[in-house]
């Protein structure tokens, strides 16, 4: 299967702790996304990269959290001192720019944090 | 900028019977439209895309949608639902030219009864 990879899928992590998150995106996509989802809400933009550049952060993404994507490849996702408000789903998507514009957005299957 | 809104959190159904989820979007550019489902504890599975061309779209598993531009909307039909077709369903809004960012509304969730 060559869809969008994420893992771990799910993490029970102590308040206060670290946790780092990876995504694998469709090998030819050059646009990655971060998005999170709470319990009945939509997804909720956190970041974007376009190839190795960070482009755009939502003001959603506090100090605690970071965000990579080393030589335009997969990517990582820290956050830092976890607080109980960050246990959500952290959705990875990708997509490619063609010449008419951009292709649609590819998910992953999503990280379960559990912030306790 | 640009927004979602889809004006049912949820919306009950008869098996067979037909079904309308609505969606409204604002946006200062042309936009791409998109609608998503997503089953418990999964990611999100693109269901059909409007991107230019013809106002009707047809996407997978029966379902289509229509853009109407003067009323900003692209609202999702079936016209006869499963059991199976229950889920949460979103519509999504990325603005022509920049970082297409996608931008979601709230979701409706369908339940299909027997």
């Amino acid at each position: 299967d060559t869809g969008v990879s994420q893992d771990p899928r799910h993490k029970i992590t102590k308040r206060g702790q670290n946790v780092t998150f990876r995504c694998d995106p469709i090998s030819e996509h050059n646009r990655l996304y971060w998005y999170r989802q709470t319990l009945g809400q939509g997804p909720e933009f956190l970041t974007y990269f376009q190839n190795e550049a960070q482009l755009e952060k939502s003001r959603l993404l506090s100090d605690r959290f970071s965000a990579e994507r080393p030589k335009g490849s997969f990517s990582t996702l820290e956050i830092q001192r976890t607080e109980q408000g960050d246990s959500a789903m952290y959705l990875c998507a990708s997509s490619v720019r063609t010449g008419a514009g951009s292709t649609e957005a590819f998910f992953g299957q999503g990280t379960r944090l559990t912030v306790v | 900028a640009q927004s979602v809104t889809q004006l049912d959190s949820q919306v009950p159904v008869f098996e067979e019977a037909p079904v309308e989820l609505r969606c409204n979007y604002s946006s200062s550019v042309s936009v791409y439209l998109f609608w998503y489902v997503q089953y418990p504890n999964q990611g999100l599975q693109l269901l059909l895309k409007y991107l230019s061309g013809s106002t009707l779209v047809k996407g997978i598993n029966g379902f289509e949608a229509e853009f109407n531009k003067s009323q900003t909307s692209f609202h999702l039909r079936k016209p006869s639902v499963h059991i199976s077709d229950t889920a949460e369903y979103f519509c999504a809004v990325s603005g022509w030219g920049g970082s297409y960012i996608p931008t979601f509304g709230r979701g409706t969730s369908l339940i299909v009864h027997p």
